[in-house]
């Protein structure tokens, strides 16, 4: 399997401008996540899905935020409009249910956003 | 709530030396999951192991050993024999049933230099 795939893997912007972010898990996977990394605030969970259904979306920072996952291959992170302050690496990872509980998550390689 | 903290920000070390990248955790559930992933200068999050609370077994994989005590709530992790390619940042992680098995909290991060 080709891992998890992130598209862009960089993405340049001005303010005001609107950003998709785009994931494709790996196959068979029912879990996709979305992660935002910065220098001050670490790794945080933006929001997670469960067979195409979110799950959790508490950590979206605000409405400019949204996601969606169409299927079990494809999800979007759309930024609109974007701001300096979503600046980040972002990244998707999936994972798969196990009756052993959680099981690792499948990080794809980030997408670096600047928002000048 | 749960959390993770990973009070060292950065370690320097000659390669060959032993170094041991200290996690402690918080949870206020008896079933919890605690993970390591390693993210190099390439940027992709590696998943390097999964422990469940109700194993308090260390174990060893080759140069890197896990030490598992919830007397102390910690989780630390140990390389044995550093060499360079050990440099990255290092982040813990836990998981348990109140937050959502599936949403991890991850430490800040532990950045490992390895010094030839």
């Amino acid at each position: 399997d080709a891992g998890v795939i992130q598209s862009p893997r960089h993405e340049v912007t001005e303010m005001g401008q609107e950003v998709t972010l785009r994931c494709k898990p790996i196959s068979g996977h029912d879990y996709l996540f979305w992660y935002r990394q910065t220098m001050m605030r670490g790794l945080e969970l933006l929001i997670y899905f469960n067979n195409n259904v979110p799950i959790d979306d508490s950590g979206m920072p605000e409405d400019r935020f949204s996601a969606k996952m169409p299927n079990a291959s494809f999800s979007t992170l759309k930024i609109q409009p974007s701001e300096p302050r979503d600046s980040a690496v972002y990244f998707c990872a999936s994972s798969y249910l196990t009756s052993g509980g959680p099981n690792e998550q499948f990080f794809g390689p980030g997408t670096r956003l600047t928002v000048l | 709530a749960q959390k993770v903290t990973q009070a060292q920000t950065e370690i320097s070390v000659v390669e060959k030396e032993d170094v041991t990248l200290d996690c402690v955790y918080e949870t206020r559930d008896t079933t919890y999951y605690l993970f390591w992933y390693k993210q190099p200068p390439s940027g992709e999050l590696v998943f390097l192991i999964r422990r469940n609370s109700f194993d308090e077994q260390n174990e060893i994989s080759g140069r890197y050993s896990w030490n598992f005590q919830k007397s102390t709530s910690s989780f630390n992790f140990t390389i044995t024999a550093s060499q360079v390619v050990d440099s990255a940042v290092y982040f813990c992680a836990l998981s348990s049933d109140s937050g959502g098995y599936q949403k991890v909290t991850f430490g800040t991060g532990t950045k490992l230099q390895v010094i030839p």
